[in-house]
């Protein structure tokens, strides 16, 4: 069955920064789109970035680009989010998911938990 | 940016019950939208997406309709594990920006 489990998440102090990981495995990991999400606590969803299979299609939310990187391991099966000047309003649980295309997110992880605070 | 506005913002319904929630997009987005449940504590997990199309394992009693700015997720016959958090999410827009509803909170009466 198809699983993704994050890893990576904790307590940093704005500037800082913080890499997520996203171990994947019951799936052709090379195969599909990888996104990130997240969500603000008692706050709704924010989609984040997306990757291609093959690293040729990123895109990222205007509120992360520039201080966000996404990234891929085909061979070691993960997706990365490298988060930089990292601010308070990037406190969240984020998710990674599995993303048919570009368009929606069949599959989730359990989230990895980021606080940004002095 | 497509914005989409989710309503009621919580909705009380006995069980056996159908439940109606609403999504509305600030423009047409064809049928790209996707539904999701959250239950407290967990993940989102993929209802229905083109619109109407039932995500893999989804009961028949949840179902998708709409098209272009106006969309409904129904839930014909209320379960008391249908407690959770359902947002709606569009996926028209390119360069891609995913957009979500805020969600409606379903309650068991």
């Amino acid at each position: 069955q198809v699983q993704l489990v994050e890893s990576g998440g904790g307590l940093v102090k704005p500037g800082e920064s913080l890499r997520l990981s996203c171990a994947a495995s019951g799936f052709t990991f090379s195969d599909y789109f990888m996104s990130w999400i997240r969500q603000a606590p008692g706050k709704g969803l924010e989609w984040v970035a997306h990757i291609s299979s093959v690293d040729d299609t990123i895109h990222y939310a205007d509120s992360v680009r520039g201080r966000f990187t996404i990234s891929r391991d085909n061979v070691k099966n993960s997706l990365f989010l490298q988060m930089n000047s990292l601010r308070a309003e990037d406190t969240a649980v984020y998710y990674c998911a599995r993303t048919i295309k570009t368009y929606y997110f069949d599959y989730w992880g359990q989230g990895a938990l980021v606080t940004v605070s002095s | 940016e497509i914005l989409m506005t989710q309503s009621p913002t919580t909705l009380s319904v006995s069980p056996g019950e159908r439940a109606t929630l609403s999504c509305r997009a600030s423009q047409s987005v064809s049928n790209n939208l996707a539904w999701y449940q959250q239950k407290a504590g967990q993940p989102p997990r993929l209802l229905i997406y083109d619109a109407f199309t039932r995500a893999t394992g989804i009961p028949a009693r949840f179902s998708g309709s709409g098209s272009g700015a106006e969309f409904t997720l129904t839930i014909s016959s209320l379960q008391s594990e249908d407690s959770a958090v359902y947002f709606c999410q569009q996926y028209w827009n390119w360069p891609p920006r995913r957009t979500f509803g805020q969600g409606t909170r379903v309650e068991i009466k």
